[in-house]
């Protein structure tokens, strides 16, 4: 069965610094989502991608965060100066399609931690 | 606004019996509902959705939902538990206001089976 997959599984980071999450999402998807969860809260939209262009963001999506489709199949998730506050699993998901009724798919996270 | 709300942080059940995790919904119009389980160290898995149709809605690893609409509510089931079903299970609703149906996670309730 097809699968999200993100790299890598856990990142850690000195405040300031850039980082760059990956996911490759399941072939046939053209829809594609950035989520996370700071511990103990709840998962929270980022940023929706669709043709190569953002279709929504977050409050949170602030201009630290950037995303990138840089290839066929690779989607990105850039934070270039990472905060405390960044700490956080970050989930990425694809659909076929954006109507109500698609199911969005989930990678497995990313874990970071900013010290 | 659209929403959902999991009352309870932690359900206990002793494997072979019944298991019920609880969701009430508040969105306008038709709602899309989704169950996701987070398993130790994986990522979110879709379980089942509901769309339309059948109030009862059957999904993955022998789990059930039942869509109720006067109590607005989307309880997740199970005729006999399993030690294996022990994970995070979250509620969702899609955003259909958001551009990119983005999904609204409830808080998670955290399911244990004991032996």
């Amino acid at each position: 069965e097809p699968e999200v997959t993100q790299t890598p599984s856990h990142q850690v980071t000195q405040m300031g610094q850039e980082v760059i999450l990956r996911c490759v999402p399941i072939s046939n998807h053209l829809y594609f989502y950035w989520y996370r969860q700071i511990l103990g809260q709840k998962v929270e939209f980022l940023v929706s991608f669709y043709n190569n262009e953002i279709s929504e963001k977050s409050e949170i999506f602030d201009d630290q965060f950037s995303v990138e489709r840089p290839d066929g199949s690779n989607f990105t998730l850039k934070i270039r100066s990472t905060k405390l506050e960044d700490s956080a699993m970050y989930f990425c998901a694809s659909s076929e399609g954006s109507a109500g009724q698609e199911t969005q798919y989930f990678g497995p996270g990313t874990r970071l931690l900013v010290l | 606004a659209q929403s959902v709300a999991q009352p309870e942080d932690q359900v206990n059940v002793a494997e072979g019996n019944p298991l019920t995790v609880k969701c009430t919904y508040s969105v306008s119009g038709n709602p899309y509902l989704f169950w996701y389980v987070q398993y130790p160290n994986r990522g979110l898995q879709f379980l089942l959705k509901y769309i339309t149709g059948d109030n009862l809605v059957k999904g993955s690893y022998g789990f059930e939902a039942e869509f109720n609409k006067s109590q607005t509510s989307f309880h997740l089931k199970k005729p006999s538990a399993l030690v294996s079903d022990s994970a995070l299970y979250f509620c969702a609703v899609r955003d259909l206001y958001s551009s990119a149906s983005k999904i609204i996670f409830g808080s998670g309730t955290r399911l244990s089976i004991r032996p």
